[in-house]
């Protein structure tokens, strides 16, 4: 049971256009909202988050929107460079009670910036 | 500051054997995930160590364990080897110990023939 979907594995913009990255969960119970980058050889690092209190996240060239009532997460890169042409991972996240999050990763979109 | 460190960065084990992975966390940081990432399943959660106790655990067999010392290093685990272990083992820290913001390690690739 795949809680957390990235439906597209991969994605190829033009180098200044738009990126747009999408997630669907399914547990009603996830609170916690997050985008990892991932370069090859390389473990992921945290890219931006956003909690079930708001609905838009910006950091720069990124945002995160993010739609409870679809259960939806879209990761907006503008504008789209090179150096972004990684793995985008997509996580949900539930408190577990014991003073922590449990974390609950999608399987990942390929992005690929075209110069 | 170092990052998360693990060792060994590449490990061929074959079948029926025994591994042990190590993480390093960052300085500072309490918590320890563990998790594996395959092409098919993506990252998948194996367990969470929190001040040497194990606090979460994700669906994976017994053969898979883990433990965390004093000094929050983690080492994890798989006895009997499967092909279908073959895998990226990653490995990541929390500095306060909530996991809202994971940091993680290059990984170690297991490879099992």
């Amino acid at each position: 049971d795949q809680q957390v979907k990235q439906n597209s594995p991969s994605l190829s913009v033009q180098e200044g256009r738009i990126s747009i990255l999408n997630c669907d969960y399914t547990n009603s119970m996830f609170d916690y909202f997050l985008w990892y980058k991932k370069y090859p050889a390389e473990g992921p690092t945290f890219l931006i988050s956003i909690s079930s209190i708001k609905d838009k996240n910006e950091d720069g060239r990124f945002t995160v929107f993010l739609n409870k009532s679809a259960k939806h997460l879209s990761l907006h890169i503008v504008p789209s460079q090179p150096g972004d042409s990684a793995v985008y991972f997509c996580a949900a996240g539930r408190y577990s009670g014991a003073g922590s999050y449990q974390l609950t990763f999608g399987k990942g979109t390929k992005l690929s910036v075209i110069p | 500051k170092a990052g998360v460190t693990q060792t060994p960065r590449y490990l061929i084990k074959t079948r029926g054997q025994q591994v042990t992975l190590s993480c390093s966390p960052i300085s500072g940081h309490r918590s320890v995930s563990w998790y594996q990432q395959t092409p098919g399943q993506g990252l998948q959660f194996l367990f969470e160590y929190f001040s040497e106790t194990q606090r979460n655990k994700g669906n994976f067999p017994g053969r898979f364990s883990g433990r965390q010392f004093s000094n929050s290093r983690s080492e994890m685990n798989v006895s009997t080897l499967e092909l279908g272990d073959s895998a990226l083992y990653l490995c990541a820290s929390s500095r306060d110990g909530t996991n809202e913001k994971l940091f993680f390690g290059s990984g170690t690739q297991l490879s099992v023939l």
